[in-house]
């Protein structure tokens, strides 16, 4: 069964660090989308992605938060400067355009800010 | 801006016990999805609904959608130990665009 990858699987960074993080789609799924899930919280969508253009961005805090999808394949999140409440799981997630078999989502990077 | 609650937020049963989570929007859902977590795990899509009314079972689970399209439920007959996880239900604004609800944690004791 295809997955989503995502790449760390854990990163321990300390605040003011710039961090970032990689997720690989199922193969034409042209759908991306970057969500940010607290522990013990639903997840929050933070930008979406249909081919290599942002459909949505507006849950991202643009002052630290950056994402592309240059070739609207793989894609990659950053964040910098990491602050303390920025410790979260970052799951990335594709879907076929439609959406009608759901998201597939990755197993995340747990983020872990000191 | 768009809410999508769940209730409750915790339920503990004893295996073989039924178990029921409620989702409801502030407003009107184009159509509405459901996804499993396991502990450590990350969602996994369960189900679609999309029309008023809609019905859909999957085994022991049932899944349901309002007739105004702004509450859905999931139902889980004679609860087993694997079915231990977080049910979120992600409501859908159109398109592709979805808010998930804060899930409904379920321990299922043997």
């Amino acid at each position: 069964e295809a997955e989503v990858a995502q790449s760390p699987r854990y990163k321990i960074t300390e605040k003011s660090q710039a961090v970032a993080f990689w997720c690989d789609p199922i193969s034409g799924h042209a759908t991306l989308y970057w969500y940010r899930q607290i522990l013990g919280q639903g997840p929050e969508l933070l930008v979406q992605f249909q081919d290599e253009s942002v459909v949505d961005d507006s849950q991202l805090p643009k002052d630290r938060f950056s994402a592309e999808r240059l070739k609207g394949v793989d894609s990659t999140l950053k964040i910098q400067p990491a602050e303390l409440g920025d410790s979260a799981m970052y799951l990335c997630a594709s879907s076929r355009t439609g959406g009608s078999s759901g998201y597939t989502f990755g197993s995340g990077t747990r983020l872990t800010v000191v | 801006g768009q809410q999508v609650m769940q209730i409750p937020q915790y339920q503990h049963v004893q295996e073989g016990e039924d178990f029921t989570t409620y989702c409801n929007s502030s407003t009107t859902l184009s159509n509405i999805q459901w996804y499993k977590q396991r502990p450590g795990g990350h969602p996994v899509f369960l189900i679609q609904l999309v029309k008023s009314g809609e019905v859909k079972k999957q085994k022991r689970l049932t899944f349901q959608f309002g007739e105004a399209k702004k509450n859905s439920s999931l139902h889980i007959t004679a609860t087993q130990t694997t079915d231990v996880g977080t049910y979120f239900c992600a409501g859908g604004l159109g398109g592709q665009n979805f808010v998930f609800g804060p899930g409904t944690r379920l321990s299922v004791l043997p």
